[in-house]
């Protein structure tokens, strides 16, 4: 099993480009999470979705949207990315939205310049 | 407001020596679970402690937790080299609207030298 992947590893923008990153896991988990990770921050959720069909805002999901295509996989994009969300983001999986144990992606690195 | 807050930030020792990080938060939590990242790498589960669980182990790792006191602790016993990484914490809320949500820390870098 690959676990969670992500797509693409790293990624550079200018501002106001838009873009998607892909998040797919074949762990038959229900539940999918996208985060940043900012220095000395540690991680932020932007957006959850604790079932398919199902997706809720987190702590920071102004600027992104997501879409819960199927069971698998979980994507978020930016429609117009801006500098502040140069970061680290990453995607987790758990089984249920029971705070099970979450599962990550190797994450994307993105520069918006 | 970060959930969880770890101390120390950074933590630097000899291998072979005991490694202690801990973790406080602010609000009542179902669970809190300790995470590991390795430099420019994806987040790994260590260990989950129930809120009803004062103590757990896993090979080198045992967790405290006190609820009273809202804090719980980690800590590697004989550490290694390839300890080396940051440690975080993450809780729960006990609320009913908040399933499924995870709160981090901001993270102990845990460097072990040879």
């Amino acid at each position: 099993n690959a676990g969670v992947t992500q797509t693409p590893k790293f990624q550079v923008l200018k501002t106001g480009q838009s873009m998607t990153l892909q998040c797919a896991q074949d762990m038959n988990h229900n539940s999918m999470y996208w985060y940043r990770q900012d220095p000395g921050m540690g991680l932020r959720l932007i957006y959850y979705s604790a079932s398919e069909g199902t997706t809720d805002k987190g702590e920071v999901p102004n600027g992104y949207n997501v879409s819960r295509l199927n069971k698998r996989e979980f994507s978020l994009r930016l429609e117009s990315a801006a500098p502040s969300q140069t970061s680290v983001y990453f995607c987790a999986s758990s089984i249920i939205a029971d705070t099970d144990t979450q599962y990550f992606g190797p994450g994307t690195r993105l520069t918006v310049l | 407001s970060q959930q969880g807050e770890e101390d120390p930030q950074a933590l630097s020792i000899q291998e072979g020596e005991n490694a202690t990080m801990n973790c406080s938060y602010k609000t009542s939590i179902n669970n809190l679970q300790w995470y590991r990242q390795n430099s420019g790498r994806g987040l790994v589960h260590l260990i989950l402690i129930r809120s009803n669980e004062r103590e757990k182990h896993s090979g080198r790792l045992r967790v405290t937790l006190d609820t009273s006191k809202k804090s719980s602790s980690l800590l590697i016993t004989a550490s290694r080299a390839a300890d080396t990484a940051s440690y975080f914490c993450a809780t729960d809320l006990d609320r009913g609207s908040t399933l499924g949500r995870l709160y981090f820390g901001r993270g102990t870098q845990l460097t072990v030298w040879p």
